[in-house]
């Protein structure tokens, strides 16, 4: 069975501070899929990143880095320089093994960025 | 291209009537995928169809649901009928193939009365 734990469920940070959203997973399959989806106050799901599981290369887009340890089953989501467009629920998921077309999603950290 | 395409995007229904949601994936995407959000059981997947064929149904909650993609640009989910229960935020996504991220559509925020 496949797990994603967002062990954060708010977070609260002042505009142009950095913030860490953590997501930890579990799953038996060798070969998966990480997922980030964004969700704004506007409610729709707004995908930013997708790892597989043999690229461990931390990614940056932009004020956006992701940091995926496989021996810490963890997949932490860093936004530099926030702002206030970056309130949001983040939802990390996971798709297990490669193939499997189902999400299994977290229960989201919600972020507020004060102005 | 306009990305996916829900409708309506807000639904309020007396308990028993019947509830269709509508959806137009992607063009050119394989799979469609129908999502349900909720503040209790959080994002959970309630079937999903590869070239109109529903693969797995396994998350649909009971028999009140029924999900249907005729062509490869329309799908419904139709709950008949409703609950209380079932009042939550539905969501279509679509994706290419198995191996690619999945695009939702804006959701459908259904409140049954």
């Amino acid at each position: 069975a496949q797990k994603v734990t967002q062990a954060q469920t708010e977070i609260s940070v002042v505009e142009k501070e950095d913030v860490t959203l953590d997501c930890v997973y579990e799953t038996r399959d060798t070969t998966y899929y990480l997922f980030w989806y964004k969700q704004p106050p506007s409610g729709e799901l707004v995908f930013l990143i997708r790892r597989n599981s043999f690229d461990e290369q931390n990614e940056i887009s932009g004020r956006y880095s992701w940091n995926f340890q496989k021996s810490t089953s963890s997949f932490n989501f860093t936004i530099t320089a926030s702002q206030v467009v970056d309130s949001a629920v983040y939802f990390c998921a996971l798709s297990a093994p490669f193939g499997n077309e189902k999400l299994t999603f977290g229960t989201g950290t919600r972020l507020t960025i004060i102005p | 291209d306009a990305g996916v395409i829900q409708s309506p995007r807000h639904e309020v229904t007396e308990m028993g009537q019947e509830v269709t949601l509508r959806c137009k994936p992607i063009s050119g995407h394989d799979y469609l995928f129908w999502y349900r959000q909720t503040m209790m059981r959080g994002l959970e997947l309630l079937i999903y169809f590869n070239n109109n064929v529903p693969i797995d149904d396994s998350g649909m909650p009971e028999d009140r649901f029924s999900a249907k993609m005729p062509n490869a640009s329309f799908s419904t989910l139709k709950i008949q009928p409703s609950e209380p229960r079932d009042s939550a935020v539905y969501f279509c996504a679509s994706s290419p193939n198995r191996d690619t991220e999945a695009f939702f559509g804006q959701g459908t925020r259904l409140t049954v009365v």
